[in-house]
């Protein structure tokens, strides 16, 4: 449960789409999360998927899971400059307590 | 808005000193868990309180150390800081006992200088 790898920048247009991935390394993950951090911030829940499921879609964000080759991808549709931010993935494992958090992903938006 | 808060927001401290970091849960939530992010890092388990018990700890040396309060507040203390000890400390509350399919609720971070 601890490696947790992530892209570390990531530079799209206005109005695309943008694609977050990552990949993890233990089979005993539970919840998949994704949080968001603005400069100076804590951490923003955005969205999770339990490991049984292979997509979960709320509103522009799209959660891709793909279990055999434990790669999970985060899609944020017409990315607006709000978006800008540090995107974590961070796994839960069974029997663990924690979450294990990758090294993030850096999101500019061009505007 | 979590609805956890935490203070205070900035500290600068010296080496071998000590420092208390305070963390305000939502209301009701009985685990508390602290990280440490370095920067240009994700954040790092240190160690987890539920019902003023801790409930898991990570690779963190016990100079590292907490208290939960019943009224839903807790703190970390750190003894005897090292230049490495610099980071954001993020604290999450979540409303069971813990375990790692319970959504944690993360505070904004107190951000800790040693010099």
């Amino acid at each position: 449960g601890e490696d947790v790898e992530q892209s570390l920048f990531l530079s799209v247009r206005e109005g695309d789409s943008s694609v977050i991935n990552c990949t993890y390394t233990d089979s005993s993950s539970t919840y998949l999360y994704w949080y968001k951090q603005e400069p100076g911030a804590g951490l923003q829940l955005l969205t999770y998927i339990f490991s049984n499921m292979d997509m979960k879609q709320d509103q522009r964000l799209t959660v891709l899971l793909n279990k055999k080759d434990k790669h999970l991808s985060l899609r944020i549709a017409d990315t607006q400059t709000g978006d800008s931010a540090i995107y974590f993935c961070a796994e839960g494992l069974t029997g663990a307590n924690n979450l294990f958090f990758g090294t993030g992903t850096r999101l500019t938006v061009i505007p | 808005e979590t609805g956890v808060t935490q203070s205070p927001t900035h500290l600068i401290k010296t080496r071998g000193q000590q420092v208390t970091l305070r963390c305000s849960s939502q209301s009701g939530h009985n685990t508390v868990s602290w990280y440490q992010q370095a920067l240009g890092q994700g954040p790092q388990f240190i160690f987890q309180y539920y019902r003023e018990e801790e409930n898991g700890r990570g690779n963190f040396p016990p100079r590292f150390s907490g208290l939960q309060f019943p009224n839903y507040s807790s703190e970390l203390n750190v003894n005897a800081l090292e230049l490495d000890d610099s980071a954001l400390y993020l604290c999450a509350s979540s409303l069971g006992r813990g375990g790692s399919q319970e959504t944690q609720y993360f505070g904004p971070g107190t951000r800790l200088l040693v010099l």
